[in-house]
């Protein structure tokens, strides 16, 4: 089946620590997100992909850090350096930047200690 | 500003009768318009998209309504099931810099 994975689905983690969420996708997409999600509110994007070896900040990217070094796989880090890492984390693919809808995984909830 | 916001953050609807979710765009550059379901704890599910060349779209159960000239989306869910209850977010694809701009939701709750 193709599809979009995230793990671990609920990950806690202390204070003062980075830790990194997985998603790989077997869509052959181009495009890979990231989103935040706080209760009651919409989609914010920490960051984006267009293609292996590119990426770009979305209007969270602050504490936040990406790779993507293969086109299936797009990890997504939260470092220290995040005031308020608690949240579910949501990550996207889709055909191209534009004009296309995304899919998504199903998500990874961060709790931070 | 740019921003996609919905009417009315929940509504109930009785089981079997037709719901309306609207959402209100900013933005008249906008030329794709996706809607989407999110269960509790899972992710967002695609549902129907509608691009601006078009007014009206149909697919299971569901359409999609967009009208340019107020910048309204609305989707309809005919004969609702409790499988229906869920945040339903519209989501706009925004051409000047081909940002994708969701909306915070509205919770559907299925009254039996």
């Amino acid at each position: 089946d193709g599809g979009i994975t995230q793990s671990p689905k609920y990950l806690f983690r202390k204070e003062g620590q980075n830790v990194t969420l997985s998603c790989e996708q077997n869509l052959n997409h181009d495009a890979m997100y990231w989103y935040r999600q706080d209760p009651g509110q919409g989609l914010r994007l920490i960051y984006y992909s267009q293609i292996v070896n590119d990426f770009q900040k979305g209007d969270i990217a602050e504490g936040y850090s990406v790779s993507r070094e293969k086109k299936e796989s797009f990890p997504l880090t939260v470092t220290s350096a995040q005031k308020n890492p608690t949240a579910f984390y949501l990550c996207a693919s889709s055909i191209s930047r534009t004009g296309y809808e995304q899919f998504f995984g199903p998500g990874t909830r961060l709790t931070v200690l | 500003g740019e921003s996609v916001g919905l009417h009315l953050p929940t509504l109930s609807v009785q089981e079997g009768d037709n719901s309306i979710i609207n959402c209100a765009y900013s933005n008249s550059a906008s030329d794709y318009f996706i809607w989407y379901k999110q269960e509790s704890g899972k992710g967002p599910q695609f549902i129907i998209d509608i691009r601006s060349n078009m007014d009206k779209r149909q697919g299971q159960r569901v359409t999609v309504l967009l009208n340019k000239t107020v910048k309204h989306l609305s989707l309809q869910i005919a004969a609702t099931q409790p499988g229906d209850s869920a945040v339903y977010f519209c989501a706009e694809n925004w051409g000047r810099d081909d940002k994708i701009i969701f909306g915070k939701g509205t919770r559907l709750h299925i009254l039996p």
